[in-house]
This record gives C-alpha cells, sequence and structure tokens, in this order.
C-alpha cells in the first residue's frame, strides 16, 4: 500500500525558534497533502491543504503566517511552525491524496509530536 | 457550522463480543464516509469506507452502515480483539480529498 513519511517523529524546541515538518509520499505522487493538528484526546483538525506548485489553502482560523506550507514536489510537503510557543506543542499529521482511477484515497503519516519549551 | 460527531466518547467491550461504534453527520451534501483506526501516538489508519448511493459495506470483521435519512453511520467490529483497542473516528470527505474528522470513540477491549 502507499506509504506517507514524517520527519521528524518528535522535536524539541525553545520558544520562539522555527521548526520544519516534512510529509513525503514515498511510492506515488501527491498533488494535495493536508496537515492536520491534534491535541491530546481530542480529534484530527484541518489546518491547511497543501497544493503542489501552487499557494496552501487555510482553514478558517489558522494563521498563514504561523504555519507556513510548501509543497514545491509532487513528493514533499513541509509545514514550518514559525516563532513556535508553548501552545503550538501538538501532534501534527499530514496526509496525501492518491487518485487511482475514479479511486481516490488519503493516505496518513505516523504524525509528528512537537514539544515547545 | 456543518459538523461530524460521535454519540459515545468511550466504548468498552469482552473480548470476542461485537462492537459498534456510532457516528452522527449534519452536511446532507457528504457522500463519502470513512472510518479510520488511530492507535496511540500513531497517525490514522484506514479501516473502512462507504459512499452516499450504499447503505451498508462490508470488509474483514468490520462492516459500516449508512443511514442518510437520519445522518447516521455506525462500524460493528465482529469478534472483537485486544488489537483493535484504539481511537476510531469517523470521517466526512467534502470533497475532493479533503476530510472533515468526528470527535472520536475509544475502544477499550477487556481480556
Amino acid at each position: 500500500g502507499a506509504v506517507v513519511s514524517q520527519h521528524p517523529s518528535r522535536v524539541i524546541c525553545k520558544s520562539g525558534t522555527s521548526v520544519k515538518i516534512e510529509c513525503r509520499s514515498l511510492d506515488f505522487q501527491a498533488t494535495t497533502m493536508f496537515w492536520y493538528r491534534q491535541f491530546p484526546k481530542k480529534s484530527l483538525m484541518l489546518m491547511a491543504t497543501s497544493n503542489e506548485g501552487s499557494k496552501a489553502t487555510y482553514e478558517q482560523g489558522v494563521e498563514k503566517d504561523k504555519f507556513l506550507i510548501n509543497h514545491a514536489s509532487l513528493t514533499l510537503s513541509t509545514l514550518t511552525v514559525t516563532s513556535a510557543h508553548p501552545e503550538d506543542s501538538s501532534f501534527y499529521i499530514c496526509s496525501a491524496g492518491r487518485t487511482s482511477g475514479t479511486q481516490e484515497t488519503q493516505y496518513f503519516g505516523p504524525g509528528t509530536r512537537l514539544l515547545v519549551l | 457550522g456543518e459538523s461530524v460527531g460521535l454519540h459515545l466518547p468511550t466504548l468498552s467491550v469482552q473480548e470476542g463480543d461485537n462492537s459498534i461504534i456510532n457516528c452522527a453527520y449534519s452536511n446532507s451534501a457528504s457522500d463519502y464516509f470513512i472510518w479510520y483506526k488511530q492507535e496511540s501516538g500513531k497517525g490514522p489508519q484506514f479501516i473502512i469506507d462507504i459512499r452516499s448511493n450504499m447503505d451498508k459495506r462490508q470488509g474483514q470483521r468490520v462492516t459500516v452502515l449508512l443511514n442518510k435519512t437520519v445522518k447516521h453511520l455506525s462500524l460493528q467490529i465482529a469478534a472483537t480483539q485486544p488489537g483493535d483497542s484504539a481511537v476510531y473516528f469517523c470521517a466526512e470527505n467534502t470533497g475532493g480529498f479533503k476530510t472533515i474528522f468526528g470527535a472520536g470513540t475509544r475502544l477499550f477491549v477487556k481480556a
């Protein structure tokens, strides 16, 4: 099956620094990737849609200058949390969409746990 | 606003019993629904999906039922095993790949 990876799997950073998280589709090309955020014991909240070669589409309430998304190739999307603060600590999950004929399937990465001190 | 939610936040079942996890959705225009399983510290794992032109779909030990009249979705797991312990999310596909998740139900399987 299709595989999506994320790097790093966990990261600890100091408040005020920026952190980049990578999402890769390993065996398929994805024109569309998604970034989710998940707090403990909560559901996944869609943050933005990452479109290859164009600007990301952000959900309401998500600061685009805070969460920078770049989808420069068909297999890689990056999420950069700029000037991170403790409230940005969360589990970040990406997904990649794969189309096979008329079937559209979304594959999720293993997640990145961010802790901001 | 439009949302996908769950009736029960936790469900505890005996190993070997059947499990039923319920979900309500509010967007009548949604035409594709998915159930995901998420284990602690991992990303969601696809279990089964169903389109709105169907009311039932079966997989291996799992069945999804869709009742469009009352906007209700359920996941049935047969002969529940300890490895089924996880959080289960129903999700609504609102067009293309964009997926909105419900609140989640934690399933505990007692040995």
